[in-house]
């Protein structure tokens, strides 16, 4: 069964550090997406990507943030400069379509330790 | 701001029984609702997702149930299995909006006792 997959599984980085944080959706999906869940709070939305270009972004998505499709099968999260508080689980996320009902498969997540 | 809630952390089952989970949310506009299943160390997976325009929506031994009056939803597991054990997020989404993002619940962990 087709399955998103993301790499590392663990980052740990400096505080001030950029990282790149990578998603392999699947493979005929059109739609990634990014969340992430602080340890012990809810699973948020950062960001919808679709046809090379963001399609919608949350409040936590800020200029820090910015996401890229560098090839036909890669999705990238990057942080240029990391807080503290970017300290997370981050799932990347794809679907076959994009609005109405469509379901959005993700992968099994990178944790981000900023120190 | 709590747009999807569920109430309960934590549910404790006997093996064989039923298992209930329920979720409730507040925005009217939601119109697709998702359960999503979450092992430690590993990414939520798609248990199953019903519309707005249903009440009810089956598959082997998960049904989740839509009250939209009530804006209640409640997934059932028939019977429970030790391996179901997890954090079963519900989640939702305003498709009509033109929006993308699931808004999740903070999950309820379901322990199956054999």
């Amino acid at each position: 069964e087709p399955e998103v997959t993301q790499t590392p599984s663990h980052q740990v980085t400096q505080m001030g550090q950029e990282v790149i944080l990578r998603c392999v959706p699947i493979s005929n999906h059109l739609y990634f997406y990014w969340y992430r869940q602080i340890l012990g709070q809810k699973v948020e939305f950062l960001v919808s990507f679709y046809n090379n270009e963001i399609s919608e972004k949350s409040e936590i998505f800020d200029d820090q943030f910015s996401v890229e499709r560098p090839d036909g099968s890669n999705f990238t999260l990057k942080i240029r400069s990391t807080k503290l508080e970017d300290s997370a689980m981050y799932f990347c996320a794809s679907s076959l379509g994009g609005l109405g009902p469509s379901t959005q498969y993700f992968g099994p997540g990178t944790r981000l330790t900023v120190l | 701001d709590q747009q999807v809630k569920q109430n309960s952390p934590s549910l404790s089952v006997q093996e064989g029984r039923i298992s209930i989970l329920n979720c409730d949310y507040t925005n009217s506009m939601f119109d697709y609702f998702l359960w999503y299943k979450k092992y430690p160390a590993e990414g939520p997976t798609f248990l199953i997702s019903i519309s707005s325009i249903k009440d009810k929506n089956e598959d082997g031994r998960f049904t989740v149930f839509l009250n939209k009056s009530a804006k209640h939803l409640s997934l059932h597991i028939v019977p429970s299995q030790p391996g179901d054990s997890a954090v079963y997020f519900c989640a939702a989404r305003d498709s009509g909006a033109g929006s993308y993002q699931l808004t999740f619940g903070k999950g309820t962990k379901l322990s199956v006792i054999p």
